[in-house]
């Protein structure tokens, strides 16, 4: 079974500020892995998405993660918060990058930026 | 282009009265589908996907139940609403070909009095 834990349910940062949003995870085989963004009253948008091949994975809006395996980690990295940044944030995991695998989420870590 | 419909996006039912989510999509043949929970704290949370009309899986034993009546519909309903089925709910679809391409509707928040 795989499963996602989202360190921190509420993080805030100052605007220009490094953003870190931290995810685990827990896959009894190589993982693909996802960050999703939720804009208030809004579904989900994919930010970005590691499936195979290079580690740091760079999505849009300014954000990376880094998939490290020695830590089963995915982290969501920005060098420098916009207002813009404020949302919920989500890591996914699953074990194969096609729609009949379950794809599972992490509880969701919600950034405020504070001006 | 495709895009998702969801519709309403907020619903406030009693305690014990039927439920009925709808979803549509637009600009493609054969989605998958999935309808998600979201509730406080606690993530999304699968609750059924479809690979086809009348073809329905669910994941977590409930209240609801969800069908496929066409091709780019997927309804969420209920006979009877409990108070713990309150939440924000997401219907998405995808074309199968990787989860990069899963697309989410706008979701709809129900509450549950």
């Amino acid at each position: 079974a795989q499963s996602v834990t989202q360190l921190g349910s509420h993080v805030s940062v100052s605007e220009g500020a490094l953003v870190l949003l931290r995810c685990n995870y827990s896959s009894s085989v190589p993982p693909y892995l996802f960050w999703y963004v939720q804009y208030p009253n809004q579904g989900l948008q994919l930010l970005l998405k590691y499936t195979t091949g290079a580690t740091l994975v760079k999505g849009i809006n300014g954000f990376e993660a880094e998939f490290k395996k020695s830590e089963t980690s995915f982290h969501l990295t920005k060098p420098s918060a916009h207002m813009s940044d404020a949302a919920e944030y989500f890591c996914a995991v699953t074990n194969s990058n096609f729609g009949n695998e379950k794809l599972t989420f992490g509880t969701g870590t919600r950034l405020t930026i504070i001006p | 282009s495709q895009t998702i419909h969801q519709w309403p996006a907020t619903l406030v039912q009693p305690v014990g009265s039927p439920l009925s989510l709808e979803c549509t999509v637009e600009g493609t043949s054969n989605p998958n589908l999935y309808w998600y929970r979201q509730a406080a704290g606690r993530g999304l949370q699968l609750l059924f996907y479809s690979v086809g009309i009348g073809q329905i899986s669910s994941e977590v034993p409930q209240n609801l139940s969800a069908s496929r009546p066409q091709d780019r519909q997927f309804i969420l309903s209920s006979k009877k609403l409990l108070l713990s089925d309150s939440g924000f709910y997401l219907c998405a679809w995808s074309d199968g070909q990787g989860y990069e391409k899963l697309f989410f509707g706008s979701g709809t928040q129900l509450s549950v009095l």
